[in-house]
């Protein structure tokens, strides 16, 4: 169990620009979420998946962002056309999806857009 | 939709009790969680309530009402070291049991 991790730690980019997290869940967990966080604020749910099927999608969530998981291993998030609002961290999470709900988190992508 | 309150700031002494509170508003509550995150650090899981009462895991307890829709972390014999942030969050079963987050309490313990 070499816990979750992400990459990259941290992205700055320019405004208007794409950009792409990834993240390697536990090996074992069929479920992976991503969320945003900002300062002195908590987790805000983005998506997640159960195996390779996105479950919910988050309705505040706008079109510029995507998120897949292929083979149900590892997740990507995308940022089309990033926006200084987007600055955040981006942090990632799995689960075995079995007994109690018990999320292990990634240290996270930090994201500065310019 | 899902809602969470938790008191923003909580202070209490070395080796003191302190309890942070829960309230949520969610049309498919299957369960509540805590979590701690320290400066810079990811959130990392604390203890869970599905059902009514108390749940007691070293110097942490978490309770549970789900007809008051309210929940508790207990912390007792403060350390410096629980000086951090707690997020309570809901799991949620619209949509597939996704867990939502609270704002979060950020706890400052003095010596």
């Amino acid at each position: 169990d070499t816990g979750v991790s992400q990459d990259p730690r941290h992205k700055i980019t320019k405004r208007g620009q794409n950009v792409t997290f990834r993240c390697d869940p536990i090996s074992e967990h069929n479920r992976l979420y991503w969320y945003r966080q900002t300062l002195g604020q908590g987790p805000e749910f983005l998506t997640y998946f159960q195996n390779e099927a996105q479950l919910e999608k988050s309705r505040l969530l706008s079109d510029r962002f995507s998120a897949e998981r292929p083979k149900g291993s590892f997740s990507t998030l995308e940022i089309q056309r990033t926006e200084q609002g987007d600055s955040a961290m981006y942090l990632c999470a799995s689960s075995s999806g079995q007994g109690v709900e018990k999320l292990f988190f990634g240290s996270g992508t930090q994201l500065s857009v310019l | 939709g899902q809602s969470l309150e938790q008191p923003s700031e909580v202070t209490a002494v070395e080796g003191a009790i302190v309890q942070i509170n829960c309230t949520y508003q969610t049309s498919g509550f299957y369960g509540l969680s805590w979590y701690q995150q320290h400066d810079g650090g990811a959130p990392t899981f604390l203890s869970y309530n599905g059902l009514d009462g108390l749940e007691e895991t070293g110097r942490f307890s978490s309770f549970l009402s789900r007809s008051d829709s309210y929940g508790y972390l207990l912390l007792q014999e403060l350390q410096m070291k629980d000086s951090a942030s707690y997020f309570c969050a809901v799991r949620d079963s619209t949509g597939g049991f996704k867990t939502i987050f609270g704002a979060g309490t950020r706890l400052f313990v003095k010596a």
